[in-house]
């Protein structure tokens, strides 16, 4: 099993181009979860996904659309990058998530995105 | 603003000696999670505490969640220059998951 992978791993954009960053995760897991990762700052969820046809906000979404194309995948796209954007992305996906629940459940998380925005 | 902070944000520590790192969130959480990250890698799932005040330990490692269910640690034992990396604490408030800022940890052989 390969787990959680992503594409691509490198990235280097100008101002205002967009772009698609893919997911896919081969554990039949039902919650999906996208990070940003910023120096100092820790990981902030951009979106989640907890279940196939269903996404919700996390702390950080502005920017952002997300797509959960089916089970196993889970696509952010920048659809007008800036410098702020400027992070390593992280996927990530669990058995389940919170939602009035009592855990967000382990995750289990991809290699990472690392992208440049000019 | 930041969720979840912990203390300190970077800690350098010569091989054999004891390492902790805080996690502190401002708000009550249902329960902590604690991940490692080695430079350049990705987060990896060390353990989960849902009981306010529960204690858990892994070989040389022992975790802890407050009474208030607003803060954890966690303790290494006699470091390793295996135990280099970033540790996260991260936690679960309603439909919301944090991450703490993390501490950096150098074990110096």
């Amino acid at each position: 099993n390969a787990g959680v992978t992503q594409t691509p791993k490198f990235q280097v954009l100008k101002t205002g181009q967009s772009m698609t960053l893919q997911c896919a995760q081969d554990m039949n897991h039902n919650s999906m979860y996208w990070y940003r990762q910023d120096p100092g700052m820790g990981l902030r969820l951009i979106y989640y996904s907890a279940s196939e046809g269903t996404t919700d906000k996390g702390e950080v979404p502005n920017g952002y659309n997300v797509s959960r194309l089916n089970k196993r995948e889970f696509s952010l796209r920048l659809e007008s990058a800036a410098p702020s954007q400027t992070s390593v992305y992280f996927c990530a996906s669990s058995e389940r998530a919170g939602k009035h629940a009592v855990s967000f459940g382990t995750q289990y998380f991809g290699p990472g995105t690392r992208l440049l925005v000019l | 603003g930041q969720q979840v902070m912990q203390i300190p944000q970077y800690q350098h520590v010569q091989e054999g000696e004891d390492f902790t790192t805080y996690c502190n969130s401002s708000t009550t959480l249902s329960n902590i999670q604690w991940y490692k990250q080695r430079p350049g890698g990705h987060p990896v799932f060390l353990i989960q505490l849902v009981k306010s005040g529960e204690v858990k330990k892994q070989k040389r490692l022992t975790f802890q969640f407050g009474e208030a269910k607003k803060n954890s640690s966690l303790h290494i034992t006699a470091t390793q220059t295996t135990d280099v990396g970033t540790y996260f604490c991260a936690g679960d408030r309603g439909n919301q998951f944090y991450f703490g800022t993390g501490t950096s940890l150098t074990v110096i052989p």
